[in-house]
């Protein structure tokens, strides 16, 4: 079965610094896709960033980058110099190739501090 | 703009009532989706329907009902059965191709609290 698990409830990092967001993940499946997604207090679903199981690169968007390490089950997301707009929640997902639905990790709640 | 709908935003509904949330997309998506987020935790799926007249469970599907009448259309119920229905809902939809790398587009939510 699929499994996501995000260990960090909350973070506090000060603007400009980057930040580690973590994500580990559990499936049978070889073919598979993640995704991070943020969530600001509005409460809609941004996607940020997708990782494929065979992509050879780790993903790379704007200031948004994926630390992929498929032995280990992890796909962390890096935001370089952070910014006051970047608080929000950010939630780490996986779809399996069979599957069509998400599985969501619990979140992590990033507060930019001035 | 193609985008997704979801009305209303905030919902107030007394215990025992059935209510029925809205979800529009004209995205041209195959497939829809409603989630519910309770507070501080993730998304857990409620149901999914890939092509009209037809959908299934999610994790969660007890006390609540969809319909998929139309391609662009995906309203949720939430059924007096439903014990504990204040929560979050969103409407999420995507495209049936590539499979694994589809990424699903989000409403903005339906807040729903019980009185």
């Amino acid at each position: 079965a699929q499994k996501i698990t995000q260990t960090q409830p909350g973070m506090f990092v000060q603007e400009k610094e980057a930040v580690t967001l973590d994500c580990t993940y559990d499936t049978s499946d070889p073919s598979y896709g993640l995704f991070w997604y943020k969530q600001p207090s509005s409460g809609e679903m941004i996607f940020l960033i997708y990782q494929g199981s065979y992509d050879q690169q780790n993903a790379t968007e704007g200031r948004y980058s994926l630390n992929f390490q498929k032995a280990r089950k992890s796909a962390n997301l890096v935001i370089s110099a952070s910014q006051l707009g970047d608080s929000a929640m950010y939630f780490c997902a996986m779809r399996e190739a069979l599957a069509q639905k998400l599985v969501f990790g619990q979140g992590t709640r990033l507060t930019i501090n001035p | 703009d193609g985008g997704i709908t979801q009305s209303p935003k905030y919902l107030f509904r007394k215990e025992g009532q059935n209510v029925t949330l809205s979800c529009e997309q004209n995205l041209n998506h195959d497939a829809m989706y409603w989630y519910r987020q309770d507070p501080g935790q993730g998304l857990r799926l409620i149901y999914y329907s890939q092509i009209v007249n037809d959908f299934q469970k999610g994790d969660i599907a007890e006390g609540y009902s969809v319909s998929r009448e139309k391609k662009e259309s995906f309203p949720l119920t939430v059924t007096s059965a439903q014990k504990n229905p204040t929560a979050f809902y969103l409407c999420a939809s995507s495209t049936l191709q590539g499979a694994v790398r589809n990424e699903q587009f989000f409403g903005p939510g339906t807040r729903l609290t019980v009185l």
